[in-house]
């Protein structure tokens, strides 16, 4: 079945860069990408953007551009999403996620990683 | 980026009762919609697909409808185990795109 398993709870200082990491089973890594989505306390889901763990390919939200980079593995189907110059307001769960093997669901994320809680203070 | 908004923000309901969430689209994404369900600490847990396919392992009491712009995810028989917030997400293209959300709560 598939799985992902993501890195535990981080806290950073305002200014500092975080990497969550995300490990993939039970599906051929290279087979699909990986999105990011991030929830803020209280608040609704953000997608942050998405890999290719065929070729390395991203797309980011806009807002996150420049200051987020993603990244995969496929010797340890892991996929990594770093943050840099982290702010008060990106204290926020981040979830990695892979759509479902469905054509017709197209971006669909049916499978996600059990969330890492993010803090950023000072 | 394609916008999508929910209505409403939120509802009061009973066991057993039949609850109705409106997801709108700002341009047309045909059938390409999925709906969350989200508990406290959780993650996200996929109901809907392509607007109207249940996911697998998903209670029968849940369904989808809409294509273009509008969308409906309808509780027919609200349990105990269904208070919880939903989100649409639109699954057309990039950016993903969610809904705010609707916080189903006991009346």
């Amino acid at each position: 079945q598939v799985q992902l398993v993501q890195s535990g709870a981080e806290v950073k200082k305002p200014g500092a860069s975080v990497k969550v990491s995300c490990k993939a089973s039970g599906y051929t890594f290279t087979s699909y990408g990986i999105s990011w989505v991030r929830q803020a306390p209280g608040q609704g889901l953000e997608w942050m953007g998405w890999i290719s763990a065929y070729n390395g390919n991203t797309n980011y939200a806009q807002k996150l551009q420049g200051r987020v980079t993603m990244t995969t593995d496929t010797s340890t189907s892991t996929a990594y999403m770093e943050l840099r110059s982290l702010r008060s307001d990106d204290t926020a769960v981040y979830y990695c996620a892979r759509r479902l093997q469905i054509a017709a669901a197209g971006t669909t994320l049916g499978y996600w990683g059990q969330g890492t809680l993010v803090t950023v203070s000072s | 980026d394609i916008q999508m908004t929910q209505s409403p923000s939120s509802v009061s309901a009973s066991v057993g009762d039949r609850v109705t969430i409106t997801c709108r689209a700002s341009q047309g994404i045909s059938s390409w919609l999925a709906w969350y369900q989200q508990k406290p600490g959780k993650a996200p847990k996929l109901l809907i697909y392509a607007a109207s396919s249940l996911q697998s392992g998903v209670p029968s009491r849940f369904s989808g409808s809409g294509s273009g712009t509008d969308f409906t995810l309808t509780i027919s028989s609200l349990q105990p185990e269904d208070f919880a917030t939903y989100y649409c997400q639109q699954a057309n293209s990039f950016p993903i795109t969610f809904g705010p959300g609707t916080k189903v709560d006991i009346k």
